[in-house]
């Protein structure tokens, strides 16, 4: 069965311009994350969905990032007006449920966002 | 304040020797804890996890020990293989929080 995918796997976007960066999670996982993950750093949590439902986003960096999953499956994470800071690797993940409840999470191969 | 700590960025091991790849935490409402295996140019994959309620977590050849009072674990790798040469990270979260914690992760590499 196909994993978690995500679109773009690269994106190098000019500073002040908005990105869309999109999740498709593993079909039928009711829970799906965004991490952003800098180099040398462990995947840092920015917000996660139950269903459609916005559970948490106390990981977002400021108002300029945003998350939405409509339909409870394919997610946007969208960030506006980038800034040279937000260039990092940012990650998706999805799974059956809480990760306090034991619930692995999987990966996709993530988005490198570069703002220049 | 980083609540899980890898402190060794980076460990190197002979082929058919053990690795243990260390991993503490700060925070006493963790409940699960996992550790995961990432190739470059590729997410982390999922290797193994072990419930608070125990000690000790074994599949293969990587075991996960977990002591609470120390608010330590490790994942020992027995015997060590070159396909095993990857970063490790390991991650926890408990109650009802969604997301996991990951540490800096460490570097291991298995000489042949």
């Amino acid at each position: 069965g196909a994993g978690v995918s995500q679109s773009p796997r690269y994106k190098v976007t000019k500073r002040g311009q908005d990105v869309a960066l999109r999740c498709d999670p593993i079909s039928g996982h009711v829970s799906l994350y965004w991490y952003r993950q800098a180099l040398g750093q462990g995947p840092e949590f920015l917000t996660y969905f139950n269903y459609e439902a916005q559970q948490d986003k106390s990981g977002l960096p400021n108002d300029r990032f945003s998350a939405e999953r409509p339909e409870g499956s394919i997610s946007t994470l969208t960030i506006q007006r980038t800034e040279q800071r937000d260039s990092a690797m940012y990650r998706c993940a999805s799974s059956d449920g809480l990760a306090g409840q034991g619930y692995e999470q999987y990966f996709g191969p993530g988005t490198r966002l570069t703002v220049t | 304040d980083q609540q899980v700590k890898q402190n060794s960025p980076s460990l190197s091991v002979q082929e058919g020797r053990i690795s243990i790849l260390n991993c503490d935490y700060t925070n006493s409402m963790f409940d699960y804890f996992l550790w995961y295996k990432k190739y470059p140019a590729e997410g982390p994959t999922f290797l193994i996890s072990i419930s608070s309620i125990k000690d000790k977590n074994e599949d293969g050849r990587f075991t996960v020990f977990l002591n609470k009072s120390a608010k330590h674990l490790s994942l020992h790798i027995v015997p060590s293989q070159p396909g095993d040469s990857a970063v490790y990270f390991c991650a926890a979260s408990g109650g009802s929080q969604g997301n996991l914690i990951f540490g800096k992760g460490t570097k291991l590499s298995v000489k042949p």
